[in-house]
């Protein structure tokens, strides 16, 4: 079945420095790679997501980009704020009716 | 705000007693998913039911059992319960049978004792 790997576990950058996830997927039948953010105490959010017929997807200061023939995709947060201080979770859905499998999480903190 | 909502938001119970947790997914979300979370965790997948049937299973303990009702709304069932099983617990909704675009409710956060 589908493996997800996650990296770095934790990340702790500057007030508008960049910061960069990195999942890897073991499925080449992947088709859809969402990204989540947890806050404390909070449910995971559903942040951006990219199909697997695209290489890049941009939203305002998130992007995720995805490299079908290696097998990775990344979360790239530019200009980073203290609220986007939170656990960021990759998942990838395999072909067929399949639930998400998911990365085991990077708890991303911003220095202020 | 998801959307999907779940109740309660915390339960304490003792060990070996039984808890119900309830999901009521998005409007026009045929699907729900439940996931566990434990402490520093990922999300583990326990199970998923679209239009009140079951459709896939995660590593869910004989111990839980779910159900979809015709209103759409689940319900997760925890019996025996151990200390181990204190975790959050997650309720996911989709449209379709695949969960893509899947919105998570606020989850139930259980503590046994």
């Amino acid at each position: 079945g589908e493996n997800v790997e996650q990296h770095p576990s934790t990340l702790s950058v500057q007030e508008g420095d960049s910061a960069v996830i990195k999942c890897t997927y073991s499925d080449s039948a992947s088709n859809y790679f969402p990204w989540y953010k947890q806050e404390l105490g909070k449910g995971p959010q559903l942040i951006i997501d990219i199909r697997s017929n695209v290489g890049e997807k941009k939203d305002q200061r998130i992007a995720v980009t995805l490299n079908k023939t290696a097998k990775h995709f990344s979360l790239h947060i530019t200009e980073t704020q203290p609220e986007d201080s939170a656990v960021y979770f990759c998942a990838a859905l395999p072909s067929g009716n399949t639930p998400l499998v998911f990365g085991k999480g990077t708890r991303l903190s911003v220095i202020a | 705000d998801s959307g999907v909502t779940q109740t309660p938001k915390h339960l304490i119970t003792a060990t070996g007693q039984r808890v119900t947790l309830r999901c009521s997914p998005r409007s026009g979300d045929l699907s729900v998913y439940w996931y566990q979370q434990s402490l520093d965790q990922g999300l583990q997948f326990l199970i998923q039911y679209y239009n009140g049937e079951e459709r896939a299973k995660g590593n869910i303990l004989e111990r839980f059992s779910a159900q979809q009702f015709p209103d759409l709304h689940s319900e997760l069932n925890l019996s025996s319960l151990e200390l181990g099983d204190s975790a959050l617990y997650f309720c996911a909704s989709s449209v379709g049978q695949g969960n893509t675009e899947a919105f998570f409710g606020q989850g139930t956060r259980l503590t046994v004792v």
